[in-house]
């Protein structure tokens, strides 16, 4: 199985901050990688494929990039709307794994 | 409106078992793989099992193998996951979710989850 290394687990930033969080893949997956955003009691909900595509009627504040083993989600500007769990997810190969999971809140 | 609307969750004693469903609305359910994606409490999410579309073929975690049946029914628009052998530490919430296409990518529509916790 491929393993999905995320970090930090943990960050605190403020209103206008840009946020980045890094996955790391334990073999070459190509550029086949989601991110995703949970808030507290709901279900997830997809904000980038493909490493940097972003789903439509998305905020362009969320940014994704990378490939092979190395990736980076960022948020360019954090709103308080934005207070969440993010997982990374890779695709390459079945089981899908996601990574930790990268808890954001606000300092 | 793309919806995904679980059942069957529940309290089960470790060994026993139980049939979550999912009935799906608002796409063309027979063409998208669908998966059921799990969240123990205060973890992360866990892929279990994925069926991929148009009649195609079904996948396991190997936590879930031999354990879990996957089944879909295009004519209702159904997904089912069938847990036989229950153990303490599948209690979680269980979410059904559909992918963005025929293949097993990723989850681009997820069901509000239904819990399922497994103890005695």
């Amino acid at each position: 199985d491929i393993q999905m290394t995320q970090s930090p687990s943990s960050l605190s930033a403020s209103v206008g901050d840009r946020v980045t969080i890094t996955c790391q893949a334990s073999q070459d997956i190509h550029n086949y990688l989601n991110w995703y955003q949970q808030k507290p009691g709901k279900a997830p909900k997809l904000l980038i494929y493909d490493a940097s595509t972003l789903e439509a009627g998305l905020p362009l504040r969320f940014s994704g990039s990378g490939f092979g083993t190395g990736f980076t989600f960022t948020i360019s500007s954090l709103q308080p709307e934005d207070i969440a769990t993010y997982y990374c997810q890779q695709y390459d190969s079945v089981p899908l794994t996601f990574g930790g999971g990268t808890k954001v809140d606000m300092k | 409106d793309v919806q995904l609307l679980e059942s069957g969750g529940g309290l089960v004693q470790p060994g026993g078992s139980l049939r979550l469903s999912c009935t799906a609305s608002g796409f063309t359910f027979s063409y998208y793989a669908m998966s059921w994606v799990r969240q123990a409490p205060g973890k992360g999410l866990e892929w279990v099992s994925g069926f991929s579309g148009s009649g195609g073929t079904t996948y396991y975690a190997e936590s879930v193998k031999g354990r879990f049946t996957i089944s879909r029914d295009n004519s209702k628009n159904t997904l089912d996951l069938q847990m036989n052998s229950l153990r303490v530490e599948d209690t979680a919430v269980y979410y059904c979710t559909k992918d963005r296409g025929r293949h097993i990518y990723g989850m681009d529509v997820w069901g509000q989850g239904t819990t399922v916790t497994v103890s005695s």
